[in-house]
């Protein structure tokens, strides 16, 4: 079973529809949590990072229920540049290595 | 401020042959990764070195690999010799060393490597 899992999509999606991503993962110990966006062939970028509280940044919102091991990404108001894969990132317990998914493709259409 | 650079952005070698990846991390990062991606997985955590100490090398595939940071400051990964199912995409990332949980983990571009 993989650490952390994604539904791979692909999602299309509307300019202005609200799209909604999951993710679990497996180890109980991980303490930080976060979504990367990844451009076609470019290097991940920090995105959001995601606390038990839920937060939000403009457009983004991201939560986490650790009883259920479980993190979301909801984005409104889909824009084209949102294109893109979303990926799940977990850091673990004692070190600090990221542990990614296999990430989610978003294709916003006009 | 420049941002994580690896060179070179691709190579294609056979296999048998020796490659050799290079990072420059952010100025004044102590920390610095390497990660893979093979194609149709997740990016995977290869090691980890503060300043010129490996950290962590628990990902690291088996011996055909070694990364150095001789000084602490860029790093090399030398695969030797490449096999074909070391194909894909080697991304480099720095940070810095702080008192917070978690600080960010900058990526560089990648460098794209197909053995053939």
């Amino acid at each position: 079973r993989k650490e952390v899992e994604q539904d791979p999509g692909p999602f299309n999606v509307p300019e202005g529809a609200t799209v909604a991503f999951n993710c679990t993962y497996s180890n109980s110990a991980s303490q930080s949590f976060f979504w990367y966006r990844q451009d076609c062939r470019k290097e991940p970028k920090l995105l959001m990072s995601v606390y038990s509280s839920g937060n939000e940044d403009g457009r983004f919102t991201a939560q986490l229920n650790r009883a259920s091991q479980y993190i979301s990404l909801l984005i409104r108001d889909s824009k084209l540049s949102d294109s893109a894969t979303y990926l799940c990132v977990v850091k673990g317990g004692a070190t600090n290595k990221l542990i990614f998914g296999t990430g989610t493709l978003l294709a916003v259409q006009p | 401020e420049a941002g994580v650079t690896q060179f070179p952005s691709h190579s294609v070698i056979e296999k048998g042959q020796t490659v050799t990846l290079r990072c420059d991390p952010i100025s004044g990062h102590d920390n610095l990764y390497w990660y893979r991606r093979v194609m149709g997985k997740e990016i995977k955590f290869l090691l980890h070195f503060v300043k010129e100490s490996k950290q962590d090398e628990s990902g690291m595939p088996n011996n055909r690999f070694l990364a150095e940071r001789t000084g602490g400051t860029y790093s090399t990964l030398k695969v030797q010799p490449a096999e074909l199912e070391d194909s894909g995409v080697y991304f480099c990332a720095s940070s810095q060393v702080g008192l917070v949980t978690y600080n960010e983990q900058f990526f560089g571009p990648g460098t794209r490597l197909t053995v053939l």
